[in-house]
């Protein structure tokens, strides 16, 4: 079965500086999608940014990108000049190919001013 | 267009009562869905409509009972509930869960659901 895992429950970085959010699935399948989700404390869920696992580039939104490595099965996402407004918390997401997102524990992730 | 609207926001109902919850999206999404969540927990899915025919029903007590009128519209239809329903449920889209298997979830707001 696919699992999700983030090992961070939470973590904190100053307005402007970059954080790492990290997660690692454990899969046996060679096609699927990753996804990083947040939900703010007004608790929507926005996906933030979509990795393809047959794309060796790492996707990149804008401060938002991954670093995807394949054979590790990681998907770490890197937050730059983080602002006040990331704070939320942070869901990884693995999609199996009939659509059911796989979601980890989630990330609480503070910026501090 | 990424928007799913969800109605009610707050909902409050007691063990006996008959209630709905509804989701709307105008961005021509074939596949439609139901989650719940608890707080600060991820949420877990519990149905699944692909072209207005549901396709995945995760063990979900009978209780809900989901309805997809059209392509657009996902009902939750809630009854006898329990105290322990109570929970944040989300309703999400995806382009074309056949065409795209892989396509992107967009969530709405949520419907913060209180069973007294």
């Amino acid at each position: 079965a696919q699992t999700v895992t983030q090992s961070q429950p939470e973590m904190s970085v100053q307005e402007a500086e970059t954080v790492t959010l990290s997660c690692t699935y454990d899969t046996s399948e060679n096609n699927y999608y990753l996804f990083w989700y947040k939900q703010p404390p007004s608790r929507q869920m926005i996906l933030v940014i979509r990795q393809e696992a047959y794309k060796q580039q790492n996707a990149t939104e804008n401060r938002f990108s991954v670093n995807f490595q394949k054979a590790a099965k990681s998907f770490s996402l890197k937050i730059s000049d983080s602002q006040l407004g990331d704070t939320a918390m942070y869901f990884c997401a693995f999609m199996k190919e009939e659509g059911k997102l796989i979601f980890g524990q989630g990330t609480t992730l503070q910026v501090k001013p | 267009d990424t928007e799913v609207t969800q109605t009610p926001k707050h909902l409050v109902m007691g063990m006996t009562n008959k209630k709905s919850l509804k989701c709307e999206q105008h961005m021509g999404h074939r596949a439609m869905y139901w989650y719940k969540q608890k707080a600060k927990k991820p949420p877990e899915l519990m149905f699944v409509y692909s072209y207005e025919k549901l396709s995945i029903n995760e063990s979900v007590p009978s209780r809900f009972s989901p309805e997809c009128p059209n392509s657009s519209l996902l009902n939750l239809h809630l009854h006898a509930l329990q105290p322990e329903d109570s929970a944040l449920y989300l309703c999400a889209s995806s382009q074309d869960r056949y065409g795209q298997k892989f396509a992107a979830q967009y969530f709405g707001p949520g419907t913060r659901l209180t069973v007294l």
